[in-house]
């Protein structure tokens, strides 16, 4: 238990589908994160949100939409996705002081597959 | 955007024996983090280096961090099965507004047998 827990663990929808993954941290800290682990990729930093205010779309494409109603939750909305979005998607929290090496606690994902 | 190399990418070994993998980057890094993923889990810290040459480590794992900052090694003594994972390496990415994110290798997965 890393304090980060993700909804849901598994998920199979179609291109024409509409669905929502969650994430919800109890550590208290001020920035969330949404990576995308592909098979023969390194992790891929999507989203990066810090006092609840977005500070990076890493080129993401718009088919992803994230939302952070609170620094304890962060969500990500899918709509129209392709199969080659299928991947494991990992959320992640930490404490961010003045840029230092403070470490990151990841939920234990979403395995997405898009059909 | 520097890159994290990670050598070798793949690595299978037998229980008892000794390995080293390593994390490789053209430019300076701040600070430098290890982490360890097991299937269906999120990554989880190892640890973190911050100074040139600096050594640590955690049981039977050592961890270095390059000279000059721009390469770390992991050495695993007399593996076990319970090794067995996939090893990150990550350095933090500082962001145009305030705010820094950690960008990661494509990891070594290390299978030990027994």
């Amino acid at each position: 238990e890393t304090g980060v827990t993700q909804t849901p663990r598994h998920l199979v929808m179609g291109m024409t589908n509409k669905k929502s993954l969650k994430c919800e941290q109890h550590l208290g800290h001020n920035a969330m994160y949404w990576y995308k682990q592909s098979a023969k990729k390194p992790l891929e930093l999507m989203f990066v949100y810090n006092f609840k205010e977005q500070t990076e779309n890493n080129s993401v494409p718009s088919r992803f939409s994230p939302e952070c109603p609170n620094s304890s939750h962060l969500f990500l909305h899918l709509h129209t996705l392709q199969p080659e979005d299928s991947a494991l998607y990992l959320c992640a929290s930490s404490q961010e002081e003045g840029g230092a090496a403070t470490e990151a606690f990841f939920g234990q994902g979403t395995r997405l597959t898009v059909v | 955007t520097q890159l994290l190399e990670q050598s070798p990418q793949f690595l299978s070994i037998q229980e008892g024996e000794n390995l080293t993998v390593y994390c490789n980057s053209s430019s300076v890094f701040s600070s430098l983090q290890w982490y360890r993923q097991e299937p269906g889990e999120g990554p989880v810290l190892l640890v973190t280096v911050v100074t040139g040459g600096e050594v640590k480590k955690l049981k039977r794992l050592t961890f270095q961090f390059g000279d000059a900052r721009k390469d770390s090694s992991l050495h695993i003594t007399a593996a076990q099965p319970g090794d067995t994972g996939l090893y990150l390496c990550a350095s933090r990415l500082y962001l145009d507004q305030a705010g820094t994110a950690l960008i990661f290798g494509k990891g070594t997965t290390l299978s030990v047998s027994s």
